[in-house]
């Protein structure tokens, strides 16, 4: 079975710009959560979706966006990019709610020039 | 909020010695432990989880951590490291199920020595 997909697996963009990154969960996978992981840091939790609604976010500016569809899978939106937003975007889904574990994908490097 | 505390960014191990990650935790209210493991250039992948019950836990890879709630802390433990155990190592809290809101540490880079 495909585990979870991320792409693209690099971009470039200029400050300013929007960028759109995108998550596919392992199939049968409810939930989606995103993280940032910049360079020599921990993840940080941006987002979860489970079941197409928002179920948490994190301490992000509203120029971040997130959204989960029918198939489950998912986009993480960001406006207006700084280049403070240069960094290793992940996703991670999980079966269902609650006391599973946590599949992640091999992230999206974001860098922003 | 809680928090996670990496005291050690960077540990070089010689091949085939022991090896401890040290992990300490802030929280007001119960928590869930994990560690993960990050090669390069891949995600995250979970080497073991305390959710409840017995406070020595097992993972893959030969990995085991101990939760002691009394110092707060859940150390990474192998008796004996081999080379592919080179990777950065993140220990990880959550307050509320298992996997919600990971508050991730700053990791530990292993280095393992021929």
């Amino acid at each position: 079975d495909a585990g979870v997909t991320q792409s693209p697996t690099h971009l470039i963009k200029t400050r300013g710009q929007h960028v759109t990154l995108r998550c596919s969960p392992i199939s049968g996978h409810k939930s989606v959560s995103w993280y940032q992981q910049v360079l020599g840091q921990g993840p940080q939790f941006i987002f979860q979706y489970y079941e197409k609604e928002e179920r948490g976010r994190g301490n992000f500016p509203d120029r971040f966006s997130a959204r989960q569809f029918p198939n489950y899978s998912s986009e993480l939106n960001v406006n207006a990019l700084l280049l403070g937003d240069s960094a290793l975007y992940l996703c991670a889904s999980s079966l269902d709610w609650g006391r599973t574990e946590a599949f992640f994908g091999q992230g999206t490097r974001l860098t922003v020039v | 909020a809680q928090s996670v505390t990496q005291l050690d960014s960077q540990v070089p191990v010689f091949e085939e010695a022991p090896v401890e990650l040290r992990c300490n935790y802030s929280s007001s209210v119960s928590v869930y432990l994990f560690w993960y493991v990050q090669y390069p250039n891949q995600g995250l992948q979970l080497l073991l989880k305390y959710l409840s019950g017995s406070t020595l836990v097992k993972g893959i890879n030969g990995f085991e951590a101990e939760f002691n709630k009394s110092q707060t802390s859940f150390h990474l433990r192998k008796p004996s490291v081999h080379i592919s155990d080179t990777a950065e190592y993140f220990c990880a809290v959550s307050v509320s199920f298992g996997n919600e809101k990971l508050t991730f540490g700053t990791g530990t880079r292993l280095t393992i020595i021929p």
